[in-house]
């Protein structure tokens, strides 16, 4: 069955530091992926997707997600984290239709 | 370009009751997707809809239900409210199947 695994349910960096979110799916066929971003009692904002091409995503607010077939991955990367960043992250994969979405890692960021 | 908007903003239920949730879509967007982010349950497929038919639900009960409206606008019903329905329901639209889906503000539904 399709899935996506967020392994970190909840990551605490200091602001300026590198930021890594981890997402691994399953999934049968080439896969089309996306990272959300939730704010405290907000909807969904597109942070990034993949369909196909580079593997190597970048997005809005400075971030970037690359693409590994080989570890069925989709990480989601900044350099350099602001204290706005704090939010709730969703990896999804497409399936048919609908999106299929990861439990979310929270982001606290420290000043 | 104005996103998709979602109304009311809060709603507040008893059990037994029926809620009514509305969406409209980014213009030019088709497709409507409803989804619901319950507490501990995560973000789940709800509801899709397409040139006012309805293409697909997920695993909720026959209580849950919609319709799409000639301009694209959505509804999303929810009869014989239980507490279990407590959450953010988020309406997603897209051009078609093969694009990204953007996302609303939602509706948090309180069943009291």
């Amino acid at each position: 069955a399709q899935s996506v695994t967020q392994p970190d349910i909840h990551i605490t960096v200091s602001e300026g530091a590198s930021l890594e979110l981890r997402c691994n799916y399953s999934y049968g066929a080439t896969p089309y992926l996306f990272w959300y971003v939730q704010s405290p009692g907000q909807g969904l904002q597109l942070l990034l997707k993949y369909f196909s091409g580079d593997t190597l995503v970048q997005g809005i607010k400075g971030f970037e997600a690359e693409f590994k077939r080989s570890q069925s991955s989709f990480n989601l990367r900044k350099p350099s984290v602001h204290w706005s960043d704090a939010a709730e992250y969703f990896c999804a994969v497409r399936h048919t239709d609908k999106l299929i979405f990861g439990t979310g890692t929270r982001l606290q960021v420290f000043p | 370009e104005a996103g998709v908007t979602q109304s009311p903003t809060h709603l507040i239920k008893t059990r037994g009751q029926q809620a009514t949730l509305r969406c409209s879509p980014i213009s030019g967007h088709t497709s409507v997707y409803w989804y619901q982010q319950a507490l501990g349950l995560g973000l789940q497929f709800l509801l899709w809809y397409d040139e006012g038919e309805e293409r697909n639900r997920g695993n909720f009960p026959p209580r849950f239900s919609g319709r799409q409206f000639p301009n694209y606008s959505s509804e999303l019903n929810v009869n014989a409210l239980e507490l279990e329905d407590s959450a953010l329901y988020l309406c997603a639209s897209s051009l078609d199947t093969s694009y990204e889906q953007y996302f609303g503000p939602g509706t948090r539904l309180t069943v009291t």
